[in-house]
């Protein structure tokens, strides 16, 4: 059974701390990996993706990927209370199945002024 | 609006009825996903189309649902005798046909589903 899960939450920060979001997976041949953003009532839309071991940078987000540990975090720096929302995490496997993104539960933050 | 877009935005039925979603993917996007999110969890899969074959379909999908995406552009999700555990938020996604795993789902702004 391929699964993905999140650390459960809810998480709340206050502005201007790191948050940090954590993701493991079951599946070692799985080959991307994505991090949504979704605001209550609205549709997920895409932060950021990895695929390689380390971290990437984009703005205040860093996604961290370690395949050995089967584990893939997200920080967001200087929180802000607009960061609030549902952070899915999401992972596609090879063959056939390229693309098809498999979701965590989602972990809400929550960042207080 | 080149986004993914999905009609209707709410639907609510009564149980035992038929219903069906329509979605328009992005337009150079060959591959379409349709995904079901309940409360409090991840979208779930359903099925996925690449241009007009249906290549995959969850075993969660029951013969109930039907999708079809008839000329590789828009699709649409019929369930049929509705039951109240149908409701949830329905997700459309595209995106382009790449062989490799990087190329990110665009998610249109789902249809809300309500049996009553």
């Amino acid at each position: 059974q391929k699964e993905v899960e999140q650390n459960s939450g809810p998480l709340s920060v206050p502005e201007g701390a790191i948050a940090s979001l954590n993701c493991t997976y079951s599946d070692r041949g799985s080959q991307s990996f994505f991090w949504y953003r979704q605001y209550s009532g609205k549709s997920p839309e895409l932060i950021m993706f990895i695929y390689s071991n380390g971290d990437k940078e984009d703005g205040r987000f860093t996604a961290q990927l370690n395949k050995a540990s089967q584990y893939v975090s997200l920080l967001i720096r200087d929180s802000q209370p607009s960061d609030s929302a549902t952070y899915l995490c999401a992972v596609t496997y090879g063959g056939t199945s390229y693309g098809k993104l498999t979701f965590g539960q989602g972990t809400i933050l929550t960042v207080h002024p | 609006d080149t986004g993914v877009s999905q009609n209707p935005r709410h639907k609510i039925t009564k149980r035992g009825q038929n219903v069906t979603f329509r979605c328009d993917p992005i337009s150079e996007h060959n591959r379409l996903y349709w995904y079901r999110q309940t409360l409090g969890q991840g979208p779930e899969f359903l099925t996925y189309f690449q241009n007009e074959a249906q290549l995959e379909k969850s075993r969660l999908l029951s013969d109930r649902f039907s999708a079809e995406r008839p000329k590789g552009s828009f699709s649409t999700l019929e369930i049929q005798r509705t039951e109240q555990g149908d409701s949830a938020m329905y997700l459309c996604a595209s995106s382009p046909d790449r062989r490799v795993g990087n190329s990110p789902l665009h998610f249109g702004n789902g249809t809300r589903l309500t049996v009553t």
